[in-house]
């Protein structure tokens, strides 16, 4: 079974630009986490969806933080405009169906560097 | 406010040695509580996971207890290994459903041979 997949590995982008984060589940996993981990703290919640609705999206920053999961299989994160303090890493998470094992399974994540 | 505490934040051991990592949490309402590893540049990988009513479960040479009335758990580790050598982060999950995930910061475990 392939794991959680995230893409890019790295991104570095200037204060003002944009830049768009992929993650791809496990195939089968209807739930869809996003975290983020900035330096020197813990890992954060974002949002979570349950196949390509929004379930909780109550830790996303601010509005520059856009999450889409169309058709309910892989999800991008998209951060515009990006600013200094969003610099972190950023881990995707998936988990199967409600009433099955809800044990989130993590992506390698994608580490963000504004400057 | 939830919140999960570790300690130490990093720890030194010889391979072949055992030692404990501390998890102090004020979650509510508490679902269950997990530990992960996370090795450099890779993602968290769950270790265990144990609800209320679990007092110690273990996977190979990690032991985690928790004590739900004082709100505390811990992760043995057994026999050292370089390979131990990760960040070990201490996860509480809060509400029914359990997916809402309140993490620690971790402790850095680093095994010399």
């Amino acid at each position: 079974e392939a794991g959680v997949t995230q893409f890019p590995s790295h991104s570095v982008i200037e204060k003002g630009q944009t830049v768009t984060l992929r993650c791809d589940p496990i195939s089968g996993h209807d739930n869809l986490y996003w975290y983020r981990r900035v330096m020197g703290k813990e890992i954060k919640f974002l949002l979570h969806f349950v196949k390509e609705s929004k379930q909780d999206e109550s830790g996303m920053p601010n509005n520059r933080f856009l999450a889409e999961r169309t058709g309910g299989t892989y999800s991008t994160l998209k951060v515009q405009p990006a600013e200094l303090e969003d610099s972190g890493v950023y881990f995707c998470a998936s988990s199967r169906p409600a009433g099955t094992s809800n044990e989130q399974f993590f992506g390698p994540g994608t580490r963000l560097t504004v400057l | 406010k939830n919140q999960v505490e570790q300690s130490p934040q990093s720890l030194i051991i010889l391979e072949g040695k055992n030692c404990t990592l501390q998890c102090n949490y004020t979650v509510s309402p508490f679902s269950n509580l997990r530990w992960y590893k996370q090795d450099t540049g890779r993602g968290p990988v769950s270790l265990t996971i144990m609800t209320f009513s679990e007092n110690t479960k273990s996977n190979g040479r990690y032991t985690a207890t928790l004590d739900a009335d004082t709100k505390q758990s811990s992760l043995h580790i057994t026999a050292s290994q370089l390979s131990d050598s990760a960040s070990y982060i201490c996860v509480v999950s809060a509400g029914q459903a359990g997916t809402a995930l309140i993490f620690g910061k971790g402790t850095t475990l680093s095994v010399s041979s």
